[in-house]
């Protein structure tokens, strides 16, 4: 298995909701990654997490809230999100935390916040 | 602070040229080095990488980059385009003494004209 699989593929969800996207990988990859992307821009790095330890937060508002339960699986979890929010969440993962063998990323979730 | 530069935002070419997507990054030592593809609405698909050794590195799909270290740059080339390529490249470059950042260019539009 050489994927990185992301669920659900598209959200719909109210500000006031509250919702996961969830991200899998059986590579034995250990670091794993959330990106932003807006339409029309690269994508923008969240989270790292590396041994299953969060190691880099770009200072991302607390209504997203990543977790990382196990080495193949890492969720980001979202309440009270706001309009601009809206946008393609990438996941990705590498085999060490260094990158060095290159990043394998999910399809995405579109995410768009009414 | 580290940068990745990719110059231009769109390119067209004619389906059978040649083509070469240009990048540049400001950093001191070697990073590793990135690119992907991305079609619309997709995820991320890795084209190549470069960590170090030869500095002319072989992808899929048909294409290949040349690692400058005096140039500071990673430019992307393919001898004979397909109507297929037509999409979004990304240059990406982790600068390691920041930390495991993979940071994006802002990406240039590739459009094949038949």
């Amino acid at each position: 298995d050489t994927e990185v699989t992301q669920t659900p593929k598209h959200l719909v969800m109210g500000m006031t909701n509250k919702k996961s996207l969830k991200c899998e990988q059986h590579m034995g990859h250990r670091a794993m990654y959330w990106y932003k992307q807006k339409a029309k821009k690269p994508p923008e790095l969240m989270f790292v997490y590396s041994y299953e330890k969060l190691s880099i937060n770009e200072s991302v508002p607390s209504r997203f809230s990543p977790e990382c339960p196990n080495s193949s699986l890492l969720n980001l979890h979202l309440h009270a999100l706001q309009p601009e929010d809206s946008a393609l969440y990438l996941c990705a993962s590498s085999q060490t935390g260094t990158g060095g063998h290159g990043y394998t990323f999910g399809s995405g979730t579109r995410l768009t916040v009414v | 602070a580290q940068s990745v530069t990719q110059p231009d935002i769109h390119i067209t070419v004619s389906e059978g040229a040649s083509l070469e997507l240009r990048c540049n990054y400001s950093y001191g030592a070697t990073p590793y080095l990135f690119w992907y593809v991305q079609s619309p609405g997709q995820g991320l698909q890795l084209l190549l990488k470069y960590f170090s050794g030869d500095t002319l590195v072989q992808g899929i799909k048909g294409f290949e980059a040349e690692f400058k270290r005096s140039q500071s740059s990673f430019n992307l080339r393919k001898p004979s385009v397909h109507w297929s390529d037509a999409a979004e490249y990304f240059c990406a470059v982790v600068f390691l003494e920041y930390g495991n950042k993979l940071v994006f260019g802002a990406g240039t539009i590739l459009r094949v004209k038949s």
